[in-house]
This record gives C-alpha cells, structure tokens and sequence, in this order.
C-alpha cells in the first residue's frame, strides 16, 4: 500500500519570504512517480510537477524548486519570494506503476499556504 | 469547453435522497476518474474509466455509489440513500493517455452537502 505524508497541515509567511512544504512518501515499488498539485479556492487541481523514481535531480521551475531525496523518502517544494497568489492548499501524490489496476494517485492531506501581504 | 466540466457545482441533498454528478471531460480524452475529497483530506480514488469500460471501481464505499460512461464521454456518478458521511467534494478527471497524473486534468469538484 501507499502512503504520502503532508505534516504541515498550515503555513503562514509574509509575502517575499521563501517556503518549503514537506512531503513523505511510503511505497514497496521500485517504479512510481511523485507529484505536487495546487488547489486554489475554486477547487480545481493544478498540476506543478511529476518527478519518477529514477531521477533524482532537483528541478527549478521559475520561483518553484523540488527536492526528491529516495533516501529519506522525500519530496519537497520550495517556493522563493512567496506572493500573496500562491496562497492555496498544495498535495502532494503518489502514483505506482499499475499491475492489472488502473494508476491510481494516492494523495497527502495537504498543506494549506497562506501568504500575507 | 476548454476544460473539465462538473455539474452542479453546490448540492445540498436531504439524509436518503438519491443524487447524481455530472462530468463533462475534455473532448476526446479517453481516461476518467473519480475522486472524493472530505473537508481538510487529500482526494482519494473512486473509480476510473477507460472510454466506456469501467475498470477499476475499488475505490467506491459501498454499494450506494453507482458510475457509469454509457458513450464514453459524459460520466455520472449517483449516490443513493445519501448519509451524512457521503457529504464532501467530488472530482472528476480526465486525460488523454490514461495513466500519467501530469496529463489528468481535474474539473472544480461538485460540493456536495448532506444534511
């Protein structure tokens, strides 16, 4: 079975400063890809990233970085310079090579960010 | 459209009424999932379509949740006897190549209320 783990149910930070939301994952495959989605307030999930078991490089995307470190089972995301627009609840997901099932992502119970003017 | 459709957005059902959710996903995209998402939880999987054969339904609760894609297009997802516990966000998702999350894209949910 798989697991993700969000710890940080809530941030709050002023607007400018970096961020990090942590994420954990448990899984028995070898194969899987990791993912971190944005849900804005209308409630639409927002695709940021897919990262695969096999690559480890960290990826910067604008104010956007990811961590995936398979030794501690870890995927996190910074933002740099927070604005007051990336206020939302951010996932992070789970999703394993399928065996006879369709790929299913398992998601964390999410991080609500909150970014003060 | 542009995106994925899900109709109606807010509903509030009576305790054993029956419901149903509509999802209108991006023309030609052959996969479609269900998802449910309770207040202050991650979503988690319902069932999943590939055009018009439903094959994965282990995510559903219990034998009130019905989905269906009769043409491959338009999905449905009925709840009879709704419960309070049924009350939460419903989404739907849909992709054009089945299995990838980067290619899901996901409606803005039905809110669904139970009372």
């Amino acid at each position: 079975a798989q697991k993700v783990t969000q710890a940080q149910t809530e941030i709050s930070v002023v607007e400018k400063e970096d961020v990090t939301l942590d994420c954990v994952y448990e899984t028995r495959d070898t194969t899987y890809y990791l993912f971190w989605y944005k849900q804005p307030p209308s409630g639409e999930l927002v695709f940021l990233i897919r990262r695969n078991s096999f690559d480890e490089q960290n990826e910067i995307s604008g104010r956007y970085s990811w961590n995936f470190q398979k030794s501690t089972s870890s995927f996190n995301f910074t933002i740099t310079a927070s604005q007051v627009v990336d206020s939302a609840v951010y996932f992070c997901a789970l999703s394993v090579v399928p065996s006879g099932s369709a790929r299913q992502l398992t998601f964390g119970s999410g991080t609500q960010l909150t970014v003060l003017p | 459209g542009a995106g994925v459709s899900q109709s109606p957005r807010y509903k509030v059902a009576k305790r054993g009424q029956d419901v149903a959710l509509r999802c209108d996903p991006i023309s030609g995209h052959v996969s479609l999932f269900w998802y449910q998402q309770a207040l202050g939880q991650g979503p988690e999987f319902l069932t999943y379509f590939q055009n018009e054969a439903q094959l994965d339904k282990s995510g559903l609760p219990s034998d009130r949740f019905f989905a269906e894609r009769p043409e491959g297009s338009v999905s449905t997802l009925k709840i009879q006897r709704t419960q309070q516990e049924d009350s939460a966000v419903y989404l739907c998702a849909g992709g054009d190549r089945g299995f990838s999350g980067n290619t899901i894209y996901f409606g803005e949910g039905s809110w669904l209320t139970v009372v």
